[in-house]
């Protein structure tokens, strides 16, 4: 079974511009997760999507949103980029969102530089 | 942003010996940790969770105690193999309607061969 595939794994952006970024989950889950990981912040949650609803979300600007699709794949958007928005982003996905955690599964990233 | 844990500190160990990486969370209400390993250029990978009613649990290698009293996590890894190197992250997971996933900021284990 194939994992998590986050498209692109690079990508060089410059200062105002937006950005989308593309996560497919494994085949089967219903649940995506993006995180922002730097060095300073560390991981940070972005926002949770489950049948194409947003049950919850992080502590980011506006600048930051996502959605998902029927088939359960996963973009976020970010718009108007600034140099603190250069991050590795990772999505996550796991089977269900139910009333009990189900592990996490988590994409290789992509790596977005600001200039 | 909401964080569990300080800043990333580094530990170095012998190949063979004991690991402990250390966390502190701050949300007495979560209901789930993980450990998580994540190496260079990869995503963090699973290695271990605990229930919030559970003060220890053990797996292949590695331990996980938990006290709640202090609100402190630790990861124990027995003889410590190359392939441990990596950055280690604590996790809690809160319900808040959705499940919210607040890492720790990371802990940098190097091990000598």
């Amino acid at each position: 079974k194939a994992g998590v595939t986050q498209t692109p794994r690079y990508l060089i952006k410059t200062r105002g511009q937006q950005v989308t970024l593309s996560c497919s989950p494994i085949s089967g889950h219903r649940s995506v997760s993006w995180y922002q990981q730097t060095p300073g912040q560390g991981l940070q949650f972005l926002f949770e999507y489950f049948s194409e609803t947003q049950r919850n979300k992080g502590n980011f600007p506006g600048r930051f949103s996502g959605r998902q699709f029927s088939n359960s794949r996963s973009e976020m958007n970010v718009s108007t980029l600034e140099l603190g928005d250069s991050a590795l982003y990772l999505c996550a996905s796991s089977l269900l969102a139910s009333s009990s955690y189900n592990e996490q599964f988590f994409g290789p990233g992509t790596r977005l530089t600001v200039l | 942003g909401e964080s569990v844990g300080l800043h990333l500190p580094t530990l170095s160990v012998q190949e063979g010996d004991n690991s402990i990486i250390n966390c502190a969370y701050s949300n007495s209400a979560s209901d789930y940790f993980i450990w998580y390993k994540q190496e260079s250029g990869k995503g963090p990978q699973f290695i271990i969770d605990i229930r919030s009613n559970m003060d220890k649990r053990q797996g292949q290698r590695v331990t996980v105690l938990l006290n709640k009293t202090v609100k402190h996590l630790s990861l124990q890894i027995a003889a410590t193999q190359p392939g441990d190197s990596a950055v280690y992250f604590c996790a809690e997971i809160v319900d808040t309607g959705g499940f919210k996933t607040i890492f720790g900021a990371g802990t940098r284990l190097f091990v000598k061969a």
